[in-house]
């Protein structure tokens, strides 16, 4: 168990270029869950996956951000036509298949984006 | 008024002393209670969680939460320069996944 992998670490890209992000996250931990943080911020929910659904958005994953987790096992998040507004660091989190309120969610190390 | 509030600190104290760190929420539906600590540019680790009120230890670390006044705290017991770091709060409610998280508090240890 080598706990939640992100890539890339870091990812500097021109305004309006996409850009993808990929996690991997504990083996057999079926939900997977992502957040972006902003410099002084707590982490903001953005999206989670029970196995290979997305249960649930967050209004603030605009129409230019698209999450997926095609076979439940790593997620990839993919943003649009990316802005300033968007340099983030872009976290993800995984827990085990458990209730609703399951808690003990496990970060990755994040990706740092950067919009010049 | 967000519902999770954190004071950004940043806390400063001597090595060895007793560290008390504070949120306070607006969300009576909030049951599960987690402290988390972030180094620069690193993920979220977690240190401690609670399920509703009451107190739980680990080692150094004592979490409290106070469902009646809506507060909780981690308090840390003898602390090391190797403690030095943000210091989160993170709160969900029964029927969501999603966690709400502080602003986190910064908190430097000194020799």
């Amino acid at each position: 168990d080598t706990g939640v992998s992100q890539n890339p670490r870091h990812k500097i890209t021109k305004r309006g270029q996409n850009v993808t992000f990929r996690c991997d996250p504990i083996s057999e931990h079926n939900r997977l869950y992502w957040y972006r943080q902003t410099l002084g911020q707590g982490p903001e929910f953005l999206t989670y996956f029970q196995n290979e659904a997305q249960l649930e958005k967050s209004r603030l994953l605009s129409d230019r951000f698209s999450a997926e987790r095609p076979k439940g096992s790593f997620s990839t998040l993919e943003i649009q036509r990316t802005e300033q507004g968007d340099s983030a660091m872009y976290l993800c989190a995984s827990t085990p298949t458990g209730l609703a309120g399951t808690y003990e969610q496990y970060f990755g190390p994040g990706t740092r984006l950067t919009v010049t | 008024q967000k519902e999770v509030e954190q004071d950004p600190g940043p806390l400063s104290v001597p090595e060895g002393a007793i560290v008390s760190l504070n949120c306070t929420y607006s969300n009576s539906a909030f049951q599960y209670f987690m402290w988390y600590r972030q180094y620069s540019r690193k993920g979220p680790e977690l240190l401690m969680y609670t399920y509703s009120s009451g107190n739980k230890e680990d080692g150094r670390f004592t979490a409290q939460v106070d469902k009646s006044s809506k507060y909780i705290s981690l308090f840390i017991r003898d602390s090391q320069p190797s403690d030095s770091a943000t210091y989160l709060c993170a709160m969900s409610a029964y029927d969501t996944d999603k966690l709400i998280f502080g602003t986190g508090t910064r908190l430097q240890v000194f020799p």
